[in-house]
């Protein structure tokens, strides 16, 4: 069964902590992305990579960055972490065809 | 900009009511649109991709349509269940954005027993 894990479900922070979120997927997808959901506002990219190495900018990387070192692996930094960010964090993978993205199950942080 | 828009926000009907959501998406540069069902505490699970004028597609109770010319897209559900309570989220994918997909804000759906 493939799969995208998220190495924790639920974060608790302290405000300017340096706080990394870990993203693991097994089925070679070149394309990986990072979401946060918050209510009424639906799903916004925060960053995405379409191979190793490489990162593009989504519609609200403020205070984001983003490392991929290995194809599977997809980590987002929160540089100093703030209570703004508090947010359920989704990763997905993808491939660039017509197929969608397989989901992780997300994380939900809490910054205090 | 690319916008994705979905309507009704949310949605409370009772067990046994038919229902209808709406995606609205940019008609140029189509691409494929996906629907995928987000219950509470899981992951986004895919329902349909659709690529055609015209498409419908179906599986059981849950049916979608699409009209890439004036860039909507409908999902009926058919005899609501309460199990059929999730969020549904509608995603575009256009030519010339590699395998990024845009994602519309979601539609709630409640279904009371």
């Amino acid at each position: 069964d493939v799969k995208v894990t998220q190495s924790s479900r639920y974060l608790v922070k302290r405000t300017g902590e340096k706080v990394f979120l870990e993203c693991v997927q097994d089925m070679d997808h070149e394309n990986m992305f990072w979401y946060r959901q918050d209510p009424g506002l639906g799903l916004r990219l925060i960053y995405f990579s379409y191979d190793v190495k490489m990162k593009e900018k989504g519609d609200i990387p403020e205070g984001y960055s983003v490392s991929r070192e290995k194809k599977e692996r997809f980590s987002l930094i929160l540089e100093s972490a703030s209570t703004n960010q508090t947010s359920m964090y989704l990763c997905a993978s993808g491939t660039t065809g017509l197929y969608g993205y397989t989901f992780g199950s997300g994380t939900r942080l809490t910054v205090v | 900009i690319l916008n994705v828009e979905q309507s009704p926000q949310s949605l409370h009907v009772q067990e046994g009511d038919s229902t209808n959501f709406t995606c609205s998406f940019p008609s140029s540069n189509f691409y494929a649109l996906h629907w995928y069902r987000w219950e509470t505490a899981k992951s986004p699970e895919a329902l349909f991709v659709m690529t055609l004028n015209g498409d419908e597609k179906k599986k059981g109770r849950i049916s979608a349509t699409l009209n890439t010319k004036e860039g909507y897209s409908y999902l009926y559900i058919k005899g609501s269940q309460p199990e059929d309570s999730a969020t549904y989220l509608c995603a575009f994918k256009a030519y010339n954005q590699g395998g990024k997909l845009i994602f519309g804000q979601g539609t709630e759906l409640s279904v009371k027993p």
